[in-house]
Order: C-alpha cells, then sequence, then structure tokens
C-alpha cells in the first residue's frame, strides 16, 4: 500500500562520501520532488521531474544530482558531502493540486 | 524577508478551545495556496487547499485575503490527535507544483 516510499530511512556517513537516496511512488503520478527539511524545520523544494525531465532546480550545489531512470522513480545522488547537507530528504509525487512525500531519509554528516 | 512567514507557536490549548494560526506570504504572484500538516519526525500532509472565498472541512477553516497577503486557518473543537506542526504553502502556479512552505506553527493539545 506504500505510495510514495524512501530508502535508506536513515543515513549516518562521513564528509567526504558520496551517497545516494531511493524514491519509488506507485501512484502514477507524472511528477515527483525532493525536498531538504533543514534543522528549522524549513522544507525547500530542490529539483522536480516531470515524466523524467527535469523541471524545477533550485540553485542546489552541483554536488546534488537527481536521477530519474523512469517516472516512477526519482533518486538522488549526492557527491563530496559537506556538514551542511545534514538534513531531512523528502521525496514527494504530485496528483492535481496536493504533493504526496515519502517517509523521509535523515542525513547526518560527521 | 521570508517568503512565508508562520508564528512557530507553540500553541498550548485544551481540548475542545478553538485556535487560529495566521500566515503571510510576500509574493503576489502566488496562485494557490494550502495547509499542510507535519506530525513529529513524520513527512507533511495535505490538510487543505484554501480558496479565495474561504472554505471549510470539519472543524477546519481556512480563509484567504490576496490584498493583504494573509492565510488563516481556524481549528474548532480541538482534539489531542490535533497536535502537530500546521505548514502555510504557496505555489506561484495554480498546479501546486512549485511549492513554498513556511516555517510551520506548532500546536499542542492538552487534556
Amino acid at each position: 500500500d506504500t505510495a510514495v516510499s524512501q530508502t535508506p530511512k536513515y543515513l549516518v556517513t562521513q564528509m567526504g562520501n558520496d551517497k545516494s537516496i531511493k524514491c519509488e511512488q506507485n501512484l502514477g503520478h507524472d511528477t515527483m520532488y525532493w525536498y531538504k527539511q533543514d534543522s528549522k524545520k524549513f522544507l525547500k523544494i530542490m529539483f522536480s521531474y516531470n515524466n523524467k525531465e527535469l523541471i524545477i532546480n533550485e540553485t542546489v550545489p552541483n554536488r546534488f544530482s537527481p536521477k530519474s531512470p523512469d517516472k516512477a522513480h526519482l533518486n538522488l545522488h549526492i557527491n563530496s558531502l559537506e556538514l551542511g547537507d545534514s538534513a531531512v530528504y523528502f521525496c514527494a509525487s504530485r496528483s492535481y493540486n496536493e504533493q504526496f512525500f515519502g517517509p523521509g531519509t535523515r542525513l547526518t554528516v560527521l | 524577508r521570508k517568503e512565508v512567514e508562520q508564528d512557530p507557536g507553540p500553541f498550548n490549548v485544551p481540548e475542545g478551545a478553538t485556535v487560529a494560526f495566521n500566515c503571510t506570504y510576500s509574493n503576489s504572484a502566488s496562485q494557490s495556496f494550502f495547509w499542510y500538516r507535519q506530525d513529529c519526525r513524520k513527512e507533511p500532509k495535505l490538510l487543505m487547499s484554501v480558496y479565495s472565498s474561504g472554505n471549510e472541512d470539519g472543524r477546519f477553516t481556512a480563509q484567504l485575503n490576496r490584498a493583504s497577503q494573509y492565510i488563516s486557518l481556524l481549528i474548532r473543537d480541538s482534539k489531542l490527535s490535533d497536535s502537530a506542526t500546521y505548514l502555510c504553502v504557496v505555489s506561484i502556479d495554480n498546479a501546486g507544483n512549485m511549492l513554498t512552505f513556511g516555517g510551520g506553527t506548532r500546536l499542542m493539545v492538552k487534556p
């Protein structure tokens, strides 16, 4: 029954490492997103894909690279992790004007 | 100035109370408006869209004032289960594609 799923749920890693977060939605939606929620709880859009095409890229460092192998998946790869990348990353998909969020991936960079 | 501003709270209210949250947004070109709810350490979920004429969903009433760029949420007869963070959200398009979130207002309903 899971609508939007993300793996892993928790990710603890050292500075300088490269890591990936996976997202899948089984809702049949065309548009998917990545958001970052920092320690102050502000949720900010990072990327949006529509049918595997990038449509929104919000001033995110190019260490972050999204990849959409098909419209049900939107993965996020992060190179050379920095302390400031520690946050909760949410994937979402959209139907009409409602966005459905995944459970989040809590990334801690040590 | 933040694009969407909310009082972070917390608002501590007893069960059965009526509580109101406000939010202001800076981009006058905003086209669609929402309240999302986020429980502690969970993902945000849509509570309700906000329409120009105001709208109600059970105990929840949302109002929009485009001239003042102001959105409100009223919760009547608060339940313990209403305890959460309420996120005011605006979008520059009608489809709710490009969402800008406020920092949230935390509500704690006490027995």
